[in-house]
């Protein structure tokens, strides 16, 4: 079957760096896009790997590995505004994106 | 240039009624997907639609179809409504349907079946 795995809910404090992780199982891989959803909102696109390593995109970059299916969004400078769910999704060999059940996150002043 | 637009917003439906939902892509997209999302969960393919064909289906009952218009434009149809239907229906559309083409979301119509 086809799995992905994030945390639920992870908490950071304004100002810091937190990393968040996703792991996947899928029948082939296409591709792998980071989203994030503020609550009652769209899900809006971040950043896509494709080949190993890492892409960054100011405060936001996004690694890839993908022998381990393994993945990180990692955000630096934490704003308040950038309390919400974080969510990973992967693109099988159908081109079909499944995607992770979102890690909320939450920030502290 | 407006992004994805959905309508409508809200909709309060009873079981057994039938349902249409509209999304209008992004001007110059060419795919439309369909996703259902339940509260704290990730969202759930339904349907995807490029240059007018269906490109795939998710593992949804046969109650739920759709459609795409010449313009691009896009309608899910879900018959027979089910308490287990509520949900946050997003449309998303992208230039092409490959690998490294983002999916730009609508702001979803908020299903509730009572």
């Amino acid at each position: 079957g086809q799995n992905i795995d994030q945390p639920t809910e992870m908490t950071a404090t304004e100002g810091a760096i937190v990393q968040i992780n996703c792991t996947y199982q899928t029948s082939g891989f296409n591709g792998l896009f980071w989203y994030q959803q503020h609550a009652g909102e769209a899900p809006t696109f971040l950043s896509y790997n494709v080949l190993d390593g890492l892409e960054e995109k100011g405060r936001f970059s996004s690694f890839l590995s993908r022998s381990k299916g393994y993945s990180y969004l990692l955000l630096k400078e934490l704003q308040m505004k950038d309390s919400a769910s974080y969510l990973c999704a992967v693109r099988d060999l159908g081109y079909q994106l499944i995607w992770g059940a979102g890690t909320k996150l939450i920030i502290k002043p | 240039d407006a992004g994805v637009t959905q309508s409508p917003t809200h909709l309060i439906k009873t079981r057994g009624q039938h349902v249409t939902l509209r999304c209008s892509p992004i001007s110059g997209h060419k795919s439309v997907s369909w996703y259902q999302q339940v509260l704290g969960q990730g969202p759930q393919f339904i349907f995807q639609y490029y240059e007018k064909e269906e490109r795939g289906r998710g593992n949804f009952p046969d109650r739920f179809s759709a459609r795409q218009f010449p313009n691009y434009s896009s309608e899910l149809n879900v018959n027979a409504l089910l308490l287990g239907d509520s949900a946050l229906y997003l449309c998303a559309s992208s230039f092409r349907a490959t690998n490294n083409s983002p999916l730009h979301f609508g702001n979803g119509t908020r299903l509730t079946v009572t």
